[in-house]
């Protein structure tokens, strides 16, 4: 059975702090991506990645950093984190030439 | 720019049908896919259009019209558990799999 998992499920940091978010999938896929969802606002891509070692920037990257040191781990990193970071964050991956994206629960974060 | 408009609701009842629309602005556009998601839950795949023309998953199916810039979801035989957020999502660009999403249509099914 795919599997997408983070870290956490529920997060509250505070303002200045650096956050580390963890996203495991076990399906060797190549591609994996980071977005947030915010009400009305649909899901928003941040970052994503499509081999270890390479990232690219999605449509909101402002304020975040990604890693991926190995083909299984791609990390969103909040380096001084804001309020308006606060956020539902969803992490997803695909396989090389398929159309379907598997999202991970979700992390919510709290930033106050 | 890039977009996706989708009206933000619809509620029917058991057994109706619902079609929820989307338009689209992307470019380097070759493909649209559909989500769902439950409150509390993950999006999961429902389907997708890369060629104009009809798709059909069981009580759901999804459409594609290039020359139009649009797609729709139609949710047939509607029951309680499609209760949910469903998202149209473009597939364009110069990126392998990088994703556009609507901004979502909650679906409200009553009894």
């Amino acid at each position: 059975d795919v599997k997408v998992t983070q870290s956490s499920r529920y997060l509250v940091k505070r303002t200045g702090e650096k956050v580390f978010l963890e996203c495991v999938q076990d399906m060797d896929h190549e591609n994996m991506f980071w977005y947030r969802q915010d009400p009305g606002l649909g899901l928003r891509l941040i970052y994503f990645s499509y081999d270890v070692k390479m990232k690219e920037k999605g449509d909101i990257p402002e304020g975040y950093s990604v890693s991926r040191e190995k083909k299984e781990r791609f990390s969103l990193i909040l380096e001084s984190a804001s309020t308006n970071q606060t956020s539902m964050y969803l992490c997803a991956s695909l396989g090389q030439g398929a159309h379907e994206q598997y999202f991970g629960p979700g992390t919510r974060l709290t930033v106050t | 720019g890039q977009s996706l408009e989708q009206p933000s609701e619809v509620t029917a009842v058991e057994g109706a049908i619902v079609q929820i629309n989307c338009t689209y602005q992307t470019s380097g556009f070759y493909g649209l896919s559909w989500y769902q998601q439950h409150d509390g839950g993950a999006p999961t795949f429902l389907s997708y259009n890369g060629l104009d023309g009809l798709e059909e998953t069981g009580r759901f199916s999804s459409f594609l019209s290039r020359s139009d810039s649009y797609g729709y979801l139609l949710l047939q035989e509607l029951q309680m558990k499609d209760s949910a957020s469903y998202f149209c999502a473009s597939h364009g660009g110069d990126s392998w799999g990088k994703l556009q999403f609507g901004a979502g249509t909650q679906v409200v099914v009553t009894p």
